[in-house]
């Protein structure tokens, strides 16, 4: 079974730092690789996502995730944090590698709170 | 172009009634999604509709939860009758297809129920 797990509840950065949202896998197979933030009262949005080829995603806001197959990691960056960022923040994964249908699973969310 | 459109925003029922949720994907997105997200967890998937066929339903609650997506285009989740625990947020998302497409979605319902 496919799983997604954000270690971190909160994250808090202060505006202009650099800021890193940690997220790690588990699938059988290859996996498909999502980012989504949402914002207060909101739905969620797409930020960026891997399927194959660079390591490096870069998405939406300026953020940019590192794909690293050896560590299961999909981490969410972004060189300089604006207090604009803070939100709360979703991994999600599907297994490519199903055979067929395999839904997608989101992590528990990661609050990210810029401080001005 | 327009998004994913749900409604209502906000509903407020007491335990046993019933209550409607409506959602209106992406023109052309063959994937509509709902999903619970109770506070503080990430979204569940309760079904997901490939056009206006079932491709996955196993965790939607069918002794109470009902749902149906008919021409393929918009969709209707129904709760009858609601449960204290259901108080959550309804989202619905929709998707170009299904495997390595993002997903939109829509600004979701919040149901209380008391």
């Amino acid at each position: 079974a496919q799983s997604v797990a954000q270690p971190e509840d909160q994250v808090n950065v202060a505006e202009g730092n650099p800021l890193t949202v940690k997220c790690t896998y588990s699938v059988s197979g290859n996996p498909y690789l999502f980012w989504y933030v949402q914002y207060p009262n909101r739905g969620l949005q797409f930020l960026l996502k891997y399927i194959t080829g660079d390591n490096l995603v870069k998405g939406s806001y300026g953020f940019e995730a590192e794909f690293n197959k050896s560590q299961t990691s999909f981490h969410l960056k972004k060189p300089s944090a604006l207090v604009s960022d803070s939100a709360l923040y979703f991994c999600a994964v599907r297994d490519s590698n199903s055979g067929g249908y395999q839904k997608v699973t989101f992590g528990t969310g990661t609050k990210l709170q810029v401080i001005p | 172009e327009a998004g994913v459109a749900q409604s209502p925003r906000y509903k407020i029922i007491e335990k046993r009634q019933s209550v409607a949720f409506w959602c209106n994907p992406i023109s052309g997105h063959a994937t509509l999604y709902w999903y619970q997200q109770i506070l503080g967890q990430g979204p569940k998937l309760l079904i997901q509709f490939q056009n206006n066929g079932v491709v996955d339903d196993s965790q939607l609650p069918k002794d109470r939860f009902s749902a149906e997506r008919l021409k393929g285009v918009d969709s209707t989740l129904k709760i009858q009758p609601a449960k204290l625990e259901d108080s959550a947020v309804y989202l619905c998302a929709s998707s170009l297809g299904q495997i390595s497409y993002e997903q939109y979605f829509g600004p979701g319902t919040r149901l209380t129920v008391t």
